[in-house]
């Protein structure tokens, strides 16, 4: 079974520099998508920026990027230029690729809560 | 196209009682997937759904809870004699297919008195 792993269950930063999120998964899998996604008090769950396994690119999203590296099962999200608005729970998720077991099923850690100091 | 509609918002039942949460999938999306929040927690998958059919239902716990997606109507999550350990923010999100981006609704926080 896969499992995902957030080790910072809080993060601060100040208005306008960047942060970055650490996210680590383990798999026997060599196809499949990872995901971050942000959860604002409203609770609804906000697509961020997703990474497919098979892509050596790193994904970006305007202020937000990855550092996806396979080797390690390391996925980082950079947030640059943070704005009030990033304040929110951050959410590392795994998914199977289509063709693998349960690719349905999205594997989440248990957050990090970014707080932006104005 | 209006997003995954989840009602209610806030749900309060006391323990013992009977807790329905329904789930209207986006137009054209006929895969439903619920999820469950503890506090302090990622969330977790329960059960997938198509019309009429459950798929997998791995992530449900084997007593009280059920899940139902009608060939009309939304899709309901059923809690019978609600404990404590109960409340949580539940999810539930859809897709067109089921190895297609998943959206999800804003969840229904359940608190059990």
């Amino acid at each position: 079974a896969q499992t995902v792993t957030q080790s910072q269950p809080e993060m601060s930063v100040q208005e306008a520099e960047t942060v970055t999120l650490s996210c680590t998964y383990d798999t026997s899998e060599s196809d499949y998508y990872l995901f971050w996604y942000k959860q604002p008090p409203s609770r609804q769950m906000i697509l961020v920026i997703r990474q497919e396994a098979y892509k050596q690119q790193n994904a970006t999203e305007n202020r937000f990027s990855v550092n996806f590296q396979k080797a390690a099962k390391s996925f980082s999200l950079k947030i640059s230029d943070s704005q009030l608005g990033d304040a929110a729970m951050y959410f590392c998720a795994y998914r199977s690729a289509p063709g693998g077991g349960s690719n349905y099923k999205l594997t989440f850690g248990k957050g990090t809560l970014l707080t932006v100091n104005p | 196209n209006a997003g995954v509609m989840q009602n209610p918002r806030h749900l309060v039942r006391r323990r013992g009682q009977e807790a329905r949460l329904r789930c209207s999938p986006m137009k054209g999306h006929s895969h439903v997937y619920w999820y469950r929040q503890l506090p302090e927690e990622g969330l977790k998958f329960m059960v997938y759904l198509q019309k009429e059919n459950i798929i997998d239902e791995s992530g449900m716990p084997k007593e009280r809870f059920s899940a139902e997606f009608p060939k009309e109507g939304p899709s309901i999550l059923r809690i019978q004699q609600v404990v404590r350990g109960d409340s949580a923010a539940y999810f539930c999100a859809s897709s067109p297919r089921a190895d297609t981006e998943a959206f999800f609704g804003q969840g229904t926080r359940l608190t059990v008195v």
